[in-house]
């Protein structure tokens, strides 16, 4: 089956500093990548939306000069936390899908990233 | 109203037992439903897909949608010490999904 990795697979960093997450897809394309941000004992929440070479469509309440996110090629994207302080720390889980359309194509979630802000 | 409700338990039951995972959601606008399996620290994982009313079947596994009541369920038949995890229930159109809480389950040896 399709595969998505996500490196780090943790992180800790001191407040004010910015941290990076790689998102791969390794055995296909993934025209749309979406971006997610998992508290504990709570669902998955979409924070934005990437397709590949164009600008990520964030949603409602997701600051977007906070987490930049770059989708430059068809196996990689990219969330940068900047100026990360302790309240964003939370399990970050990006997903990809390979074809858009009307029709339904399976998200393929990558393993997570937890992030903790000191 | 949440778009999608879902009970976040916690479940125990015994090796064996019939599991029942339900959700409800008030978009009618929903198409695909999907049952996502999660286990702790990790990404979660496709269990089931949907996109009509009725039952689906693979294995152990029955997922039934009713849309006139807007309400899915996820069966899981002859639970196992493995199953424990937590099932997050998902349904969307053809672009962005959105997750119920997910009901954490324990199946007990």
């Amino acid at each position: 089956g399709a595969v998505v990795s996500q490196h780090p697979s943790w992180v800790i960093c001191k407040s004010g500093t910015s941290v990076k997450i790689e998102c791969r897809s390794l055995d296909f394309q993934a025209t749309t990548m979406f971006w997610y941000r998992q508290f504990p004992k709570q669902s998955l929440m979409l924070m934005a939306t990437s397709n590949e070479g164009s600008k990520a469509t964030y949603e409602q309440g997701v600051e977007k000069d906070k987490f930049l996110i770059n989708h430059a090629s068809l196996t990689l994207s990219t969330l940068t936390v900047t100026s990360a302080h302790p309240e964003d720390s939370s399990f970050y889980i990006c997903s990809a899908r390979e074809l858009a359309g009307d029709s339904y194509n399976e998200q393929f979630f990558g393993p997570g990233t937890r992030l903790t802000v000191l | 109203q949440k778009e999608v409700e879902q009970d976040p338990g916690p479940l125990s039951v015994p090796e064996g037992a019939i599991v029942s995972l339900n959700c409800t959601y008030s978009n009618s606008a929903f198409q695909y439903f999907m049952w996502y399996r999660q286990y702790s620290r990790k990404g979660p994982e496709l269990l089931m897909y949907t996109y009509s009313s009725g039952n689906k079947e693979d294995g152990r596994f029955t997922a039934q949608v009713d849309k006139s009541s807007k309400y899915i369920s996820l069966f899981i038949r002859d639970s196992q010490p493995s199953d424990s995890a937590t099932y997050l229930c998902a349904m969307g159109g053809s672009e962005k999904l959105v997750f119920g809480k997910g009901t954490k389950l324990t199946v007990n040896p």
